[in-house]
């Protein structure tokens, strides 16, 4: 049962354009949503979060869009760089403990061409 | 900074052998976690502890045991390994407090089991 779901294995976009990556979920009960990119040989690291009682989060060139009644959410990354190339992951997490488990997508290869 | 090591970059072991994978992390965080990466999969949790001596299993506990003997150590145990887990083994970290939700993730461990 694939909770979160990124449909999209990889995405290629050009320096300069705007990178859209994608995200579906299914368990309504989720209470944060985050994204994480992951370089090859290194751990994941955390890039931006948004919470379930808000529709948009900004942090510099990434924006994250959540669209509840659609269990939709999307990562944009404007303008997009060649050192944005990675694995982006999708995961989300409820509350209600201190600790939290994240469920995460499958993940989407973002290149960014020069 | 947090740092989230693991005692091995790459380890190739034996079926049937048993295989330790050790994680340690610097920041105090009551939280710590493994999870594995395979391609198409995404990060599937395997265990997480919230306390020292605490455990709790994840999505694929299966074939696997931890242990948590002090807060900044904790210990993924392979009791006898197969060939279908041969994997990126990640180990993440994280605090109790309003960030939950952020995870801090070690290098990996790729495994291979021959």
């Amino acid at each position: 049962d694939q909770q979160v779901k990124q449909n999209s294995p990889s995405l290629s976009v050009q320096e300069g354009r705007i990178s859209i990556l994608n995200c579906d979920y299914t368990n309504s009960m989720f209470d944060y949503f985050l994204w994480y990119k992951k370089y090859p040989a290194e751990g994941p690291t955390f890039l931006i979060s948004i919470s379930s009682i808000k529709d948009k989060n900004e942090d510099g060139r990434f924006t994250v869009f959540l669209n509840k009644s659609a269990k939709h959410l999307s990562l944009h990354i404007v303008p997009s760089q060649p050192g944005d190339s990675a694995v982006y992951f999708c995961a989300a997490i409820r509350g209600g403990t201190s600790y939290g488990k994240l469920t995460f997508g499958q993940g989407t290869i973002l290149t960014v061409h020069p | 900074d947090v740092k989230v090591t693991q005692s091995s970059r790459y380890l190739v072991k034996r079926t049937g052998e048993k295989v330790f994978l050790e994680c340690v992390q610097d920041m105090d965080h009551e939280n710590m976690f493994w999870y594995r990466q395979d391609p198409g999969l995404g990060l599937r949790l395997i265990y997480f502890s919230y306390d020292v001596k605490m455990k709790e299993k994840g999505d694929i506990p299966e074939g696997y045991s931890v242990s948590r003997e002090k807060k900044e150590r904790f210990s993924l145990i392979l009791e006898s390994a197969s060939t279908n887990q041969t994997s990126m083994y990640l180990c993440a970290s994280s605090s109790s407090g309003t960030r939950f939700y952020e995870q801090y993730f070690g290098p990996g461990t790729r495994l291979t089991v021959t």
